[in-house]
């Protein structure tokens, strides 16, 4: 099974300020038909579902705020806030599909500093 | 509107059996995989399992093989669980999510408390 880590467990910023989440997974998730890498990057917040930001570990889903980056490849890979709004406080995961079981990392809880 | 809703979830025994149900509408059910991924309280997400869009292959994370079966009906544009023995380590709420790059649609979640 691919093991999904993410850090840190939480952070806080700055409204306006930059949130940079890291998230590695045990082995490779590279998809060797498009040379993609199979990993998203999720946002939950209180008595939500899970809504998905991005998707092949850089393209951003349709209607996510630009704000919102993604980017890495093999094992290592980041989520970038690059000005934290009030509405971005969520918690953050990400998940390789790369191969069942589609296993998510523990999440990264983020608040206004 | 694309849209998933889950059904059937509730208070069971251990031991005890229960099948949730989950509904699309919006979009070409038959096309796509589907998954279930569990959320225990105050705990992170947890992929349960997945089944290809004919239904042919179905996949399971190790903590539920043997006691929880997958299925989906194209004809009608519904997922289900069947999930049996249930332990107390199930306790969660269920969510049905569709596959596209990623799951991009989730339903609202389904409440499963096991518990004597």
């Amino acid at each position: 099974d691919i093991v999904m880590t993410q850090s840190p467990d939480s952070l806080a910023v700055s409204l306006g300020e930059r949130a940079t989440i890291n998230c590695k997974s045990s082995q490779t998730v590279l998809y060797s038909s498009n040379n993609r890498n199979s990993l998203a990057w999720y946002q939950q917040k209180p008595g939500q579902p899970p809504k998905l930001l991005i998707y092949w570990a850089s393209t951003r889903e349709s209607g996510v705020p630009d704000r919102f980056s993604g980017s890495g490849s093999g094992t290592d890979f980041t989520l970038t806030i690059s000005s934290l709004q009030a509405e971005d406080v969520a918690v953050y995961y990400c998940q390789q599909y790369h191969s069942t079981p589609f296993t998510f990392g523990p999440g990264t809880k983020v608040d206004i500093k | 509107e694309v849209q998933l809703l889950e059904s059937g979830g509730g208070l069971e025994q251990p031991g005890g059996s229960l099948r949730l149900s989950c509904a699309a509408s919006g979009f070409t059910f038959s096309s796509f995989p589907m998954s279930w991924v569990r959320q225990a309280p105050g705990k992170g997400l947890e992929w349960v399992s997945a089944i290809t869009a004919s239904g042919g292959s179905a996949y399971y994370t190790d903590s539920v093989k043997g006691r929880f079966t997958i299925s989906r009906d194209n004809s009608k544009n519904t997922l289900y669980l069947q999930m049996n023995s249930l332990r107390a380590e199930d306790t969660a709420v269920y969510y049905c999510a569709k596959r596209r790059d990623g799951f991009d649609i989730w339903g609202q979640g389904t409440r499963v408390t096991v518990s004597s």
